[in-house]
């Protein structure tokens, strides 16, 4: 495709159950991040992948945020146990270049939403 | 540590009055900063770059390192120029620090 896909778009848990939400990025591509953004908030970021490398999870709220990027394509962001405050969008976005340096191309996001 | 501050969530304005997004941040050092656009039912994207020094669809940024700004401004908005307005600078390395957005709305 030509962009970055992002799927399931909308998702509706029960409290307690795990999830998992899945992004392809722009083919090519060396930087992958996820990203969370609560209603009326910024995005704020979780992760970041360079290749298959995890070099940056400072972002994920707690143990129960896993992300995963074993071939360096595609990512599996995975939530145990969801909480309704987990509910947000959470956005994936992926880059030509290393790090933040080059332009950042998003997907549109997949809906989480935790009862 | 970086942060980001866009005092305002709504902006309205009318077609064709000049628009001033504003933009606050909190760094040490040279910041780069960006703002992206996000239109209704599309996904975030880049609009701009400091260091491209680039008027994209009419906007431009300056950086004012003295009052640690970075305004968003175009001189006459247009109906298209409604959407949802973040300003970013680096975080480190690997991430980006989002402002919590402003939403254009510009009224025919």
């Amino acid at each position: 495709g030509a962009g970055v896909s992002q799927s399931p778009r909308y998702k509706v848990a029960k409290r307690g159950q795990d999830v998992a939400l899945r992004c392809d990025p722009i083919s090519g591509h060396v930087s992958l991040f996820w990203y969370q953004q609560a209603l009326g908030q910024g995005p704020e970021f979780l992760t970041y992948f360079q290749n298959e490398a995890q070099l940056d999870k400072s972002g994920l709220p707690s143990d129960r945020f896993f992300a995963e990027r074993p071939e360096g394509s595609v990512s599996t962001l995975k939530i145990q146990r969801t909480q309704q405050e987990d509910s947000a969008v959470y956005l994936c976005a992926s880059s030509s270049e290393r790090g933040h340096t080059g332009e950042l191309f998003f997907g549109e996001g997949s809906r989480l939403t935790v009862l | 540590a970086q942060r980001v501050t866009q005092p305002e969530k709504l902006l309205s304005v009318f077609k064709g009055a000049p628009v001033e997004l504003k933009c606050n941040y909190s760094y040490s050092g040279s910041p780069e900063l960006f703002w992206y656009v996000q239109y209704s039912r599309q996904r975030l994207q880049l609009l701009l770059r400091h260091i491209s020094r680039e008027s994209i669809k009419g906007f431009t940024a300056d950086l004012n390192k003295g009052e640690t700004s970075f305004h968003l401004k175009k001189p006459f908005a247009q109906e298209e120029d409604s959407a949802m307005y973040y300003c970013a600078l680096p975080g480190g390395f690997q991430k980006l620090v989002f402002g919590t957005g402003t939403r254009l709305l510009v009224s025919p």
